[in-house]
């Protein structure tokens, strides 16, 4: 399975780090993706890092404002958003790709930017 | 606006079979054949039902198929249940970025 952790609320322009840990199945052998949803809308895909971190993807609205990392020895992925804007409350998950889908979902973690 | 163009609902009444469509509305989109389906239920996490357009992961029902022709794929569901009642999103790629549809939201009467 995979858990997020790391949302809350925080005022604009200020920086927070999610996290997802994997469970149950081999890591590193995983590419691995955020993908975020506002609350009632659509998904939206945020980034996406292959299974040794040798090629990094980002949605344009992203702009330089989030890095994407993963530590294969703790089985983690992260999310470092900085610069955040209201625009960007919205539940966040992490996912794993099997190749070309998108197999195992964590249950998302809620960020709020607001004042 | 997604270069992956969805119906935004579509409705049926238990029993009874529906389509939802995905058309590729862009020229940015690479290998078609790459679609994939997602359900998500209300609170929920999306959960893959069709990857390349046309398989079924193990576990999810024979009630889910997939079709491509052209630049459209479809998600057929057949006899219909009270629990297919959810959102769904087709899933592709253009280039190095991952494209979702708007979502479609199945309503079973």
């Amino acid at each position: 399975q995979l858990v997020e952790s790391g949302g809350g609320l925080v005022p604009p322009g200020r920086s927070l780090r999610l996290s997802c840990v994997g469970t149950g199945f081999n890591f590193d052998d995983y590419d691995m993706l955020w993908v975020r949803q506002v609350p009632g809308k659509g998904l939206e895909w945020v980034s996406a890092i292959t299974w040794n971190s040798g090629r990094i993807t980002y949605a344009d609205f992203v702009s330089g404002r989030f890095a994407i990392s993963r530590d294969n020895t703790k089985n983690s992925l992260f999310l470092e958003m900085a610069s955040l804007k209201p625009e960007d409350t919205a539940f966040y998950y992490c996912a794993s790709s099997a190749s070309d889908y998108f197999d195992l979902w964590g249950r998302g973690t809620l960020v709020t930017v607001s004042s | 606006q997604s270069p992956l163009t969805q119906p935004a609902s579509v409705s049926g009444s238990p029993g009874q079979s529906i389509t939802i469509s995905c058309t590729a509305t862009s020229s940015d989109i690479g290998d078609y054949s790459l679609v994939s389906w997602y359900q998500q239920h209300p609170g929920k996490a999306p959960k893959v039902i069709i990857y390349e357009a046309n398989k079924r992961p193990s576990g999810i029902s024979s009630r889910f198929s997939g079709s491509k022709s052209g630049n459209t794929a479809t998600l057929a569901i057949s006899g219909l249940q009270t629990e297919d009642e959810a959102d769904y999103y087709c899933c592709s790629f253009g280039g190095t970025k991952v494209l979702f549809g708007g979502g479609t939201k199945l309503t079973v009467l």
